[in-house]
């Protein structure tokens, strides 16, 4: 059965700093994965969805890699901002891209 | 494009009572619809998949009969929880995806609180 993990659960950084936060997943066997925003009692919002056969996606000051093999991803974050405070999930879809599995995120404040 | 509701975004229910969550694909047909739970500071649990026109798929440990999934419309489904109790009270979230399409689409998810 299919674990996510993410790591750090909680992660405080001044403004301007870059950022890695991590994502590990028991079973290579993934259709893709994706990392979520999720903002205090909202729902989630996509930000970067990566294919199996994809190495890494970009958008704007955010980047996710993805290493299939070992397991791990990681989502980059560059200059934070404090609107960038948040919960940041990452999920790992399965080949019939039904039973999505989450990790328990990450939540990150970045002071002013 | 691809936008999901989800109605209402907070209730507030005496224990025993039923309370109906909506879904809804605003600007396209979903053909499979997801309900998610989520616990405070836990990560989401994917409660059932539901197809269109057919009866919903349970997660392993979700009572059917306690939370009742309706995929009558391919715009629409519902999830209700039924003779509600306190450990009910969670944020749930349900998603969509378009036939042959690999993205899911979240809706803003409803706080249940059973009192």
């Amino acid at each position: 059965k299919q674990e996510v993990t993410q790591i750090p659960a909680a992660l405080s950084v001044p403004e301007g700093e870059n950022l890695v936060l991590n994502c590990s997943f028991t079973d290579s066997a993934i259709y893709n994965l994706q990392w979520f925003r999720q903002d205090p009692g909202k729902g989630l919002t996509s930000l970067l969805l990566i294919q199996s056969s994809q190495r890494e996606q970009t958008s704007g000051r955010l980047n996710a890699s993805l290493d299939k093999s070992s397991g791990r991803s990681t989502l980059y974050i560059a200059a934070s901002q404090p609107g960038d405070s948040a919960t940041y999930l990452c999920a790992v879809a399965p080949y019939n891209n039904n039973d999505m599995r989450f990790g328990a995120g990450t939540r990150l404040t970045v002071k002013p | 494009g691809a936008v999901v509701s989800q109605h209402p975004s907070r209730v507030i229910c005496k224990s025993g009572t039923s309370v109906k969550i909506e879904c809804r694909s605003l600007d396209f047909q979903a053909t499979t619809m997801f309900w998610y739970r989520q616990f405070p500071k836990k990560s989401l649990m994917l409660m059932a998949t539901s197809n269109e026109g057919s009866k919903a798929t349970y997660e392993q440990g979700v009572e059917k009969d306690k939370f009742l999934i309706n995929h009558a419309s391919l715009t629409l489904s519902t999830l209700t929880v039924t003779s509600a109790h306190p450990e009910d009270s969670s944020f749930y979230i349900c998603s969509a995806r378009r036939d042959r399409e690999e993205t899911q689409y979240f809706g803003p998810g409803t706080r249940l609180l059973v009192l």
